[in-house]
């Protein structure tokens, strides 16, 4: 079965400094879809990112970035010039490839980072 | 608007009250589902389906039950809530696999704040 593993309960951060969130999962599978959503305190879940395993080039949305590291099954995020609104908890994804039954929609999360950002 | 609804947003019961959360969305998605958010858990999935009348459990599925007799709803349903099940639950929908455009976007609802006393 696949897990997905954040180790960091919290963090912080000052505001326009650059932090990196960790993400790292496990999976045999070779084909798979990575995300990293973004909770604030109006809990609504909110898409920040996504990579797909078979591509290389790590994907990119505005100040939001991620090292994408398939052989270490690491998916970092990195966000620069940290806003207030950046306030939130974050949480990793993974989604498998496979195209059948419950594989085929399934998000499995870590347990979330809850990152703080410091006016 | 494409958008996922649930209801009620918050809900303060007991223990044993039979209640509903209802889940509905508008864009014609085949697949549902409905997750529990616990602090240090993250969120998990309870049960989902792949159309009408097509569902199954996901991976903590004891206590709830669900149905899906429209395209656009998919109710979760607690028979006898326990203090247990007191969580924050999000409804989810997207495209199926196997549709044309297929998006890997999930769409998630605003959660709904469950308290079993």
């Amino acid at each position: 079965a696949q897990t997905v593993t954040q180790s960091q309960p919290e963090m912080s951060v000052q505001e326009a400094e650059t932090v990196t969130l960790s993400c790292t999962y496990d999976t045999s599978e070779s084909d798979y879809y990575l995300f990293w959503y973004k909770q604030p305190p109006s809990r609504q879940m909110i898409l920040v990112i996504r990579q797909e395993a078979y591509k290389q080039q790590n994907a990119t949305e505005n100040r939001f970035s991620v090292n994408f590291q398939k052989a270490a099954k690491s998916f970092s995020l990195k966000i620069s010039d940290s806003q207030l609104g950046d306030a939130a908890m974050y949480f990793c994804a993974y989604r498998s490839g496979l195209n059948y039954g419950g594989a085929t929609n399934k998000l499995i999360f870590g347990t979330g980072t809850l990152l703080a950002v410091q006016p | 608007e494409a958008q996922v609804t649930q209801n009620p947003r918050y809900l303060i019961t007991v223990t044993g009250k039979k209640l509903t959360v209802t889940c509905s969305q508008n864009m014609n998605h085949e697949y549902m589902s409905w997750y529990r958010q616990d602090p240090g858990l993250g969120l998990r999935q309870i049960y989902y389906s792949m159309n009408v009348e097509v569902t199954d459990k996901g991976d903590v599925p004891e206590g709830y039950k669900v149905s899906r007799k429209e395209k656009r709803n998919f109710p979760l349903i607690l028979e006898s809530p326990s203090p247990n099940q007191t969580s924050l639950y999000f409804c989810a929908s997207s495209t199926d696999r196997a549709s044309s455009p297929w998006t890997d976007t999930q769409y998630f609802g605003p959660g709904t704040r469950l308290t079993v006393l």
